[in-house]
């Protein structure tokens, strides 16, 4: 069964702090993974795209890594901004259909404090 | 930013009324769609069209409607609106809907029926 998994789940950490996402998948056959910023009541915002070959793409202070072998991904946030707060959706989509399926995670719920 | 427009933003209905959910994009692009999303969930695609008169059913069973009268505009109807359809619904079009084909969401619609 085609999944994403993001964790962890929600995280707080302090303004201009360093910080790590993660996402598992099991997509086949895959095509590209995308990481989406989402704000509190807005639609998502992609920040990066990697293919398979990809294993590093910034963006930024947003770093994103690929390792195709172990389908996972991280997005690295430097030096945290209070507007970094938001939901980081990991989106995988699969090689196998016309239409291109997306899967999305459900998010990492990053809160900086000042 | 995407000029992708969703109307209206908020919509608090009681049980039994029809409603429109209203979504136009400037970029001219064919690919369209729609997501439903919960709370801490993932997206669900409910709908979508890859231009003028096409329309598909997504993944997650909807009770909605949609049309594709226009390339701009994808609006989304229910006929008799449930509790069990509170949510916010997203739409999002795309260029090319091929495999390096990024999605522009809108702000979304927070949907309460009472």
């Amino acid at each position: 069964k085609n999944q994403v998994e993001q964790s962890p789940q929600s995280l707080i950490i302090l303004e201009g702090k360093n910080c790590t996402l993660q996402c598992n998948y099991t997509v086949s056959p895959f095509s590209n993974l995308r990481w989406y910023k989402q704000d509190t009541g807005r639609g998502p915002v992609s920040l990066t795209i990697m293919t398979f070959s990809e294993n590093t793409k910034s963006n930024g202070r947003y770093t994103a890594t690929l390792d195709a072998d172990t389908k996972q991904s991280s997005l690295h946030i430097t030096a945290s901004q209070l507007s970094d707060s938001a939901s980081y959706i990991c989106v995988v989509k699969d090689r196998g259909s016309t239409l291109g399926r997306l899967y999305f995670g459900r998010g990492t719920q990053l809160t900086v404090w000042p | 930013e995407a000029d992708i427009y969703q109307t209206p933003r908020y919509l608090v209905i009681g049980t039994g009324k029809k409603i429109t959910l209203e979504c136009s994009q400037t970029m001219g692009h064919d690919k369209m769609y729609w997501y439903q999303q919960d709370p801490g969930m993932e997206l669900h695609l409910i709908h979508y069209s890859y231009g003028v008169n096409s329309t598909e059913k997504g993944d997650l069973s909807s009770e909605s409607t949609v049309s594709r009268i226009r390339t701009e505009h994808f609006p989304l109807t229910l006929e008799s609106a449930r509790p069990s359809h509170t949510s916010q619904y997203l739409c999002a079009s795309s260029e090319f809907g091929g495999q390096g084909d990024t999605q522009y969401f809108g702000p979304g619609t927070r949907l309460t029926v009472l």
